[in-house]
Order: structure tokens, then C-alpha cells, then sequence
């Protein structure tokens, strides 16, 4: 299973909106509406900001924002803030009952 | 608070085997679907395997397959990772994180390092 694919870097100023795409196959992202997205500080546990596409566990900020569009799903986040800088990863349910990970975007507010 | 810890890491020689466990309090632990999800140092997030509620469905990444075994003690709480075979590849920081289509709650990982 190859790992979904995601620009390993972004940057915005604080205020602004940016947005990290990933990339899949028909057989992963475009097939299934189980796409989440997670937040990594340095030396922390990944933390879960967006699942099953678009929704929004409990607790995060609605500047975090999930979209699908066929094989690519996309994290907005608006507003940014000097804590959003951290690494972000998306994540897909496979057409092999399996899970895959994207490679990694970092995000810097700059 | 949900917490789970995770134990078991430690360094090994490649061959080598390690077992790997986390103790999940404060959820109900047999509710729930859980992984192991392992990240390189320096590198992003590798999903493992996942195991159902009862452990009767059970999926492995190819990468691991057939070398680890992924189980689970609901009477105790407790998720387990039998690493076997071990490669100087598998050395990741490992973590054990709840759920099977997404992963809301995550343990603090545990190292484990495959050095000869």
C-alpha cells in the first residue's frame, strides 16, 4: 500500500487561511469517506483533528476545517494561529481493510 | 481523561523479538477497535495493525506481516504487539491508539530500537 501523498511543507502568516492536500487512489481516499487528519507538535503524540472526512472531534477548534474532493481530501485551517505550526498527517481506510498514512506536511506560521 | 500507557520498548538485536503492551484506563476498553500505528525517528506515521473488539478481525500492514501479532485482554484492559524477526527498519517510536477508521486517543509510544 503506498502512502498517500501530501506537499511536505506550507506556510501562512498568522491570520490567514491555508490548506494541505492528500492525495489518494480510488482504492483509499476516493473510495471510502474515512479520511482523518492529525496534528503532531515536536516530541508529542499525534493528536486527531478531523475524522471521517469532515467532522471535528470534541474539542478542536472549528478553524480546522476537512473536504473530499474524488482521490484528494484537503485540511483548511483559518485564522492561523503560532500554535497551529506542527506537522500534519491525513490517513485513509483501503480498499484492503487496511490503513495508510500520507507522508507528512509540515506547517510553518510564519 | 483517557489515558493509555505503553511499555515494552527497549533496544534488541535485529532477529530479535520484543512484545509490546498497553494498558488503556477510563474507556471502555472491549467497546472499541485498537491499533498500533509506529513512527521512524524523524520520519511521519506508519500504520501497524488493528484489532476488532473481540479480536476475531484482525489486519496487518505488509511490512509486518507475518512477523507481528497484534492481541488483545479485555478482562485486563490491555492491548498487546508481539514483534518478531526484527529488523534495524523497525526501529519507530510505537504508539497505541484507539480505533480502526480513525484514531481519537493515542498513548505516549513507547521506543523500541533494532541495533546490532
Amino acid at each position: 500500500q503506498s502512502a498517500l501523498t501530501q506537499p511536505a511543507s506550507v506556510s501562512g502568516s498568522p491570520g490567514q487561511s491555508i490548506t494541505i492536500s492528500c492525495t489518494g487512489t480510488s482504492s483509499d481516499v476516493g473510495g471510502y469517506n474515512y479520511v482523518s487528519w492529525y496534528q503532531q507538535h515536536p516530541g508529542e503524540a499525534p493528536k486527531l483533528m478531523i475524522y471521517d472526512v469532515s467532522n471535528r472531534p470534541s474539542g478542536v477548534s472549528n478553524r480546522f476545517s476537512g473536504s473530499k474532493s474524488g482521490n484528494t481530501a484537503s485540511l483548511t485551517i483559518s485564522g492561523l494561529q503560532a500554535e497551529d505550526e506542527a506537522d500534519y498527517y491525513c490517513s485513509s481506510y483501503t480498499s484492503s481493510s487496511t490503513r495508510v498514512f500520507g507522508g507528512g506536511t509540515k506547517l510553518t506560521v510564519l | 481523561q483517557v489515558q493509555q500507557v505503553e511499555s515494552g520498548g527497549g533496544l534488541v538485536k535485529p532477529g530479535g523479538s520484543l512484545r509490546l503492551s498497553c494498558a488503556v484506563s477510563t474507556f471502555t476498553f472491549s467497546d472499541y477497535y485498537m491499533s498500533w500505528i509506529r513512527q521512524a525517528p524523524g520520519k511521519g506515521l506508519e500504520w501497524v495493525s488493528y484489532i476488532s473488539t473481540s479480536g476475531s478481525t484482525i489486519y496487518y500492514a505488509d511490512s509486518v506481516k507475518g512477523r507481528f501479532t497484534i492481541s488483545r485482554d479485555n478482562a485486563k484492559n490491555s492491548l498487546y504487539l508481539q514483534m518478531n524477526s526484527l529488523r534495524v527498519e523497525d526501529t519507530a517510536v510505537y504508539y497505541c491508539a484507539r480505533g480502526k477508521y480513525s484514531s481519537g486517543y493515542w498513548g505516549q509510544g513507547t521506543l523500541v530500537t533494532v541495533s546490532s
